[in-house]
């Protein structure tokens, strides 16, 4: 069975400052990763996904994670942060051959100015 | 290509009522998924569908909860009788054909508050 942990219910940065959210995971076969972004009133985007191909992975507006077998790791960062990256963060995975989705509990990105 | 479609956007109602949602997936999108999403977690899978077959409803309260994909295109999710930790987003989701790590695209969600 799969299973994702972010660490961290909420996280607050400067504007221009380093954004890392971090997300552990354990599965029992190779999995497949996700981070998902929502704003308010709206649903889940995708920012990027790992599929066993490069470790490190670079999505839209900015982010990028890096899949760190030894450490069960697929943490998201962004060099510098912006106001509008203020969301709500979700980390996912999925096994190999499976269809099913499954969500961390979510990390709340507060940016301060 | 328009994305996936959901309504009502919000919904308020008195628990033992019921209501009902629509979701309208992306054109040629054979899966189709439903997730309850609790205020402050992540979303969490109800139902799957194949075409207009049940994958996956492993998760989805059959005492209370349906839903049902007649043609394959459209799904409805039923919640009757409400209950007050019934209040939630249902976010509904598809996903074209297979393929190695094609994603889910997820509609805007439906509110729902019961009283």
């Amino acid at each position: 069975a799969q299973s994702v942990t972010q660490l961290g219910s909420h996280v607050s940065v400067s504007e221009g400052a380093l954004v890392l959210l971090r997300c552990n995971y354990s599965s029992s076969v190779p999995p497949y990763l996700f981070w998902y972004v929502q704003y308010p009133n709206q649903g889940l985007q995708l920012l990027l996904k790992y599929t066993s191909a490069a470790t490190l992975v670079k999505g839209i507006n900015g982010f990028e994670a890096e899949f760190k077998k030894s450490e069960t790791s697929f943490h998201l960062t962004k060099p510098s942060a912006h106001m509008s990256d203020a969301a709500e963060y979700f980390c996912a995975v999925r096994g190999q051959g499976a269809q099913k989705l499954v969500f961390g509990q979510g990390t709340r990105l507060t940016i301060n100015p | 290509e328009a994305g996936v479609a959901q309504s009502p956007r919000y919904k308020i109602i008195e628990k033992r009522q019921s209501v009902a949602f629509w979701c309208n997936p992306i054109s040629g999108h054979a899966t189709l998924y439903w997730y309850q999403q609790i205020l402050g977690q992540g979303p969490k899978l109800l139902i799957q569908f194949q075409n207009n077959g049940v994958v996956d409803d492993s998760q989805l309260p059959k005492d209370r909860f349906s839903a049902e994909r007649l043609k394959g295109v459209d799904s409805t999710l039923k919640i009757q009788p409400a209950k007050l930790e019934d209040s939630a987003v249902y976010l509904c989701a598809s996903r074209g054909t297979s393929g190695r790590g094609n994603e889910q695209y997820f509609g805007p969600g439906t509110r729902l508050t019961v009283t």
